[in-house]
């Protein structure tokens, strides 16, 4: 198994809500990433996990809230968003933190109304 | 500071040979990737490179020189198919932080 899935492909939500964006490796990846990534421009790190810690955040408002419960497995919980926030997001994870090529899914397409 | 320069778009004739160029200054160096990715796709590993010189990978080709802060990547025997945005992504001193320069769009016409 050599890619990474990410969940749901597509996502609409209003700013009141509360959603969750899930991503999944079995390739034995120690490293996962979310990167956001906007129309024309390249993607922009938001946080990593190193060994299932928490190892940067990008200042990245807390609205936004990650989660690895195992090494497989990262989330993004998103809570009160706003219309900015419509990007798409893009999972990626690496054998290790550091020089290591990362390996992206194919991203959630999030809508915020 | 760090900052990272690429052509905005480049266009090329199937069959022919292009080279993408990429300058770069970062807080710490710890190797150069590139990456290419489809409109509306996510991107995908092309190439590493931590030492000076050139890494060769079937048609594609990635040179790095770390005094210089420049890098290249060399497309050879292009195809419709490499029709393209290739992001230059320098990593610095904290592990897994990839910088991507703002992207290359490449254009390749039959």
């Amino acid at each position: 198994d050599t890619e990474v899935t990410q969940t749901p492909k597509h996502l609409v939500m209003g700013m009141t809500n509360k959603k969750s964006l899930k991503c999944e490796q079995h390739m034995g990846h120690r490293a996962m990433y979310w990167y956001k990534q906007k129309a024309k421009k390249p993607p922009e790190l938001m946080f990593v996990y190193s060994y299932e810690k928490l190892s940067i955040n990008e200042s990245v408002p807390s609205r936004f809230s990650p989660e690895c419960p195992n090494s497989s497995l990262l989330n993004l919980h998103l809570h009160a968003l706003q219309p900015e926030d419509s990007a798409l997001y893009l999972c990626a994870s690496s054998q290790t933190p550091r020089a290591s090529g990362q390996y992206f899914g194919p991203g959630t397409r999030l809508t915020v109304t | 500071g760090q900052n990272i320069d690429q052509p905005t778009e480049m266009t090329a004739t199937e069959g022919a040979i292009v080279q993408i160029n990429c300058t770069y200054q970062t807080s710490g160096f710890n190797g150069l990737f590139w990456y290419q990715q489809h409109a509306g796709e996510a991107p995908t590993f092309l190439s590493y490179n931590v030492l000076d010189g050139l890494e060769e990978k079937g048609r594609f080709s990635s040179f790095l020189s770390r005094s210089k802060g420049y890098s290249y990547l060399l497309l050879k025997e292009l195809q419709m198919k490499d029709s393209a945005s290739y992001l230059c992504a320098p990593e610095g001193n904290q592990g897994g932080k990839l910088i991507f320069g703002q992207g290359t769009e490449l254009s390749v016409k039959p």
